[in-house]
């Protein structure tokens, strides 16, 4: 299983952008990059995936590099309730839908 | 409506007893699964059934046993509960296959062996 690496931490300023970062240099071609996040006391919820071209929706844009060896979750401006447990997971296209959660970073935002 | 439900949300329960955590999506997806997530918060995938065909078993004790009376539910049995059991069970639902699906979390159940 390919793997991604991301910071164990980060902070952040109320209404300010947060770029959240995520290395995975054994990606395959088959692989989506998909990001969660984990709120206190919830379920992870799905944040946004990718494949190969930059990727936006309500909650957040994906950036993903050229060799598709990193990608960037990008929170234009980060609220109070933006403060979670962010994943990033590689998910291939044919398996059984398994995720394989890492350590992710935790995000403050500070008010 | 709660996309994927699962009761109770708190449970404990004394060493040895056998429980159960119920779970119900009404996404009409065909894959479900239980994941556990430890005090150190790693979340591990432990079972998926899909279409009610056990088709991920990531070496779980066989204390734990799923049962899936149909696409829409898949509980959890476990057995002789043992003070390591305590974490908080997630289940969630996706139709995998297709790379660009997400999956549905339910809220957790949180168990607690005394």
């Amino acid at each position: 299983d390919a793997k991604t690496t991301q910071p164990n931490s980060m902070e952040s300023n109320e209404e300010e952008p947060v770029h959240l970062p995520c290395n995975h240099s054994t990606i395959s071609g088959t692989d989506y990059i998909h990001w969660y996040r984990q709120l206190p006391s919830q379920g992870p919820e799905y944040v946004i995936h990718g494949l190969t071209s930059n990727v936006n929706n309500r909650m957040a844009s994906l950036a993903i590099a050229e060799d598709r060896k990193s990608s960037t979750l990008i929170l234009h401006r980060a609220t109070l309730r933006d403060a979670a447990v962010y994943y990033c997971i590689l998910y291939y296209s044919s398996n059984t839908g398994k995720l394989i959660f890492g350590q992710g970073t935790t995000l403050q935002v500070k008010p | 409506d709660t996309a994927v439900s699962q009761t109770p949300k708190y449970l404990v329960t004394q060493m040895g007893n056998d429980k159960s955590i119920k779970c119900e999506q009404n996404l009409g997806h065909d894959t479900m699964y239980w994941y556990k997530q430890d005090s150190k918060k790693f979340l591990k995938i432990m079972f998926s059934y899909n279409n009610k065909e056990l088709i991920i078993n990531e070496t779980v004790p066989n204390r734990f046993s799923p049962k899936s009376p149909d696409k829409a539910h898949l509980n959890l049995h476990i057995n002789s509960l043992e003070l390591g059991d305590s974490a908080v069970y997630f289940c969630a639902s996706s139709r995998p296959g297709q790379g660009n699906t997400e999956a549905f979390f339910g809220q957790g159940t949180r168990l607690t062996v005394v």
